[in-house]
């Protein structure tokens, strides 16, 4: 089954740590995107990627980094700048040309 | 002003009833319209996508786009308890940028 595994779903940590969040996908999109969901917020992005090797800031970028080294692979790295890293995180990818975004299960980070 | 604006309900409706879910947009440019279901803790899925005024049907589900108001609509009609989950509009523009609803929260009562 084709679709964009997110992991893992839980993780905690302590403040002051870096954390990253795997996201795979094995849909052969192009474009993969990351999404930080908290609630009466919607969906803001942090970060997106259009083709390997290239990324750009979304909206809420500062204390996230990300990397595009593989088509099938946007791992997103939570570092200790981030001043309020608790949220669910949430993976994206899609084809170019106007096609919609699909979605994994999301990471559920906690720091304390 | 936001570019989507949702009413996050909650809204509550008895099964069977007919629900309608509704968003408004402010740029007259966007030309693609979605909407998600998402149930707790998961994430959200792509159930209706359209890029036309006019309705779109599926099953039990209703995409209605209204350019001219800049006005979207989700109606689901014979709701089940299933059907209870947060329902979110998304826009997107010919650049491939997406903008989120915030979100309303549906729960059908058996």
């Amino acid at each position: 089954d084709g679709g964009i595994t997110q992991s893992p779903k839980y993780l905690f940590r302590k403040e002051g740590q870096n954390v990253t969040l795997s996201c795979e996908q094995n849909l052969n999109h192009d474009a993969m995107y990351w999404y930080r969901q908290d609630p009466g917020q919607g969906l803001r992005l942090i970060y997106y990627s259009q083709i390997v090797n290239d990324f750009q800031k979304g909206d809420i970028a500062e204390g996230y980094s990300v990397s595009r080294e593989k088509k099938e692979s946007f791992p997103l790295t939570v570092t200790s700048a981030q001043k309020n890293p608790t949220a669910f995180y949430l993976c994206a990818s899609s084809t170019p040309n106007n096609s919609p975004l699909h979605f994994g299960n999301g990471t559920r980070l906690t720091v304390t | 002003q936001k570019e989507v604006e949702q009413d996050p309900g909650p809204l509550s409706v008895p099964e069977g009833a007919i629900v309608s879910l509704n968003c408004t947009y402010s740029n007259s440019a966007f030309q693609y319209f979605m909407w998600y279901r998402q149930y707790s803790r998961k994430g959200p899925e792509l159930l209706m996508y359209t890029y036309s005024s006019g309705n779109k049907e599926d099953g039990r589900f209703t995409a209605q786009v209204d350019k001219s108001s800049k006005y979207i609509s989700l109606f689901i009609r014979d709701s089940q308890p299933s059907d209870s989950a947060t329902y979110l509009c998304a826009i997107m523009n010919t650049g491939n940028q997406f903008y989120f609803g915030t979100g309303t929260s549906l729960t059908v009562i058996p």
